[in-house]
């Protein structure tokens, strides 16, 4: 089993639509939670953390973290064809960031 | 406030070379990780320094080290290149180490490719 697994997509939703971004992960002593944006050919970008079970909102982008289901999830609203990107879920665990293979994400004008 | 910086951004090497990448954190920032990229392989964590010293390490080869100077900034060197080492080396930095995990931010990246 995978630390952090992502669903690699792609992930096609239509402008303005909602898009949906899952990470489950395996070490339940994880306490910190990244997600990462990356465009093709640059280095990721960090976009949301959240800590804390529950919801967490920045602007168009809301985290949700669940350590009872070890699973963390990322909200975009109003989806913008600038957000097509690659998504990277990342999870403390020993001491390091572990990362996903990341979702693939495609808005539709 | 300055991003963290990598040099060289892209390097050709050919097998059995060695090579050295150095990284500058943002300014005030302690520590450095240091990740490989691949397209098969995705993200993989090579190892962290803190204060001078490495805390934590990566499951990568003895060929793969790296250092880090008392103005935080840090190098890596993988020697006797392999044609696998081919990839996108990225440096984040974050201000302090250890949990709850500080907020690693990433530099552009350095693409070697070895032939």
């Amino acid at each position: 089993q995978k630390e952090v697994e992502q669903n690699s997509g792609p992930l096609s939703v239509p402008e303005g639509a909602i898009a949906s971004l899952n990470c489950t992960y395996s070490d339940r002593g994880s306490q910190s939670f990244f997600w990462y944006r990356q465009y093709s050919g640059k280095s990721p970008e960090l976009i949301m953390f959240i800590y804390s079970n529950g919801d967490k909102e920045d602007g168009r982008f809301t985290a949700q973290l669940n350590k009872a289901s070890q699973y963390v999830s990322l909200l975009i609203r109003d989806s913008q064809p600038s957000d097509s990107a690659t998504y990277l879920c990342a999870v403390t665990g020993a001491q390091k960031l572990v990362f996903g293979q990341g979702t693939r994400l495609t808005i539709n004008p | 406030k300055a991003g963290v910086t990598q040099t060289p951004r892209y390097l050709i090497k050919t097998r059995g070379q060695q090579v050295t990448l150095s990284c500058s954190p943002i300014s005030g920032h302690r520590s450095v990780s240091w990740y490989q990229q691949t397209p098969g392989q995705g993200l993989q964590f090579l190892f962290e320094y803190f204060s001078e010293t490495q805390r934590n390490k990566g499951n990568f080869p003895g060929r793969f080290s790296g250092r880090q100077f008392s103005n935080s900034r840090s190098e890596m060197n993988v020697s006797t290149l392999e044609l696998g080492d081919s990839a996108l080396y990225l440096c984040a930095s974050s201000v302090l180490a250890g949990e709850p995990y500080n907020e690693q931010f990433f530099g552009p990246g350095t693409r070697l490719t070895v032939l």
